[in-house]
């Protein structure tokens, strides 16, 4: 079975502090993802990677940034964290080139930023 | 952009019922898939079903099928014999085919079905 991992599931940070979200996924998946989840709102991308030291911007990628030096390991990272980024952040990942292809998500981590 | 809508935020029905999740879509592009997900209060988004816009058959898995009408761009979701188990969130979700490789999804804002006992 596919697995992915992220690193909290609750993590409560300060306005201001850089923050690092980690997802690890196992099944060699060329192809990972993140969103962020808020009620009423559904998932949406804010970054996404095709290979190793590759990103590219999803629909929302302002205040956050990402870091893809190994293939199993996706970061997402908030250089100064505000308030309007609390919320559920969840990792996917899927394999090769094709749309078509399941993305597998992980258990999400729920950023609360005081 | 393209967009997602799904119009139903909550839905409750009757263990055993069949019920039917509405979702249309928006795109200009001729070819993508769609998805279906379903997100279980533990939290775990899984897939349920997908189809490519190409297939004019409807795809079904087991319980949950779908109707797939790419003129009016609509992609509802219908589960039979609805059990427990399926409450959850359900997100229709859309990607268009790039050609190179694997791009994000555009999710709709999901439909939060409840199966009462």
């Amino acid at each position: 079975d596919v697995k992915v991992t992220q690193s909290s599931r609750y993590l409560v940070k300060r306005t201001g502090e850089k923050v690092f979200l980690e997802c690890v996924q196992d099944m060699d998946h060329e192809n990972m993802f993140w969103y962020r989840q808020d009620p009423g709102l559904g998932l949406r991308l804010i970054y996404f990677s095709y290979d190793v030291k590759m990103k590219e911007k999803g629909d929302i990628p302002e205040g956050y940034s990402v870091s893809r030096e190994k293939k199993e390991r996706f970061s997402l990272i908030l250089e100064s964290a505000s308030t309007n980024q609390t919320s559920m952040y969840l990792c996917a990942s899927t394999l090769g080139t094709s749309g078509y292809n399941e993305q597998f998500f992980g258990p999400g981590t729920r950023l609360t930023v005081l | 952009a393209q967009t997602v809508t799904q119009s139903q935020p909550e839905m409750s029905v009757q263990e055993a019922e069949t019920v039917t999740l509405s979702c249309t879509y928006d795109t200009s592009e001729n070819n993508y898939y769609l998805f279906w997900y379903k997100q279980p209060p533990s939290r775990q988004m899984i897939l349920v079903i997908r189809q490519e816009a190409y297939k004019q058959q409807n795809a079904t898995e087991n319980r949950f099928s779908v109707n797939f009408q790419k003129a009016a761009k609509s992609f509802s979701l219908k589960i039979s014999d609805s059990q427990l188990g399926d409450t959850a969130m359900y997100f229709c979700a859309f990607m268009i085919y790039s050609g190179g490789g694997a791009d994000g999804l555009t999710f709709g804002k999901g439909t939060h079905l409840i199966i009462q006992p």
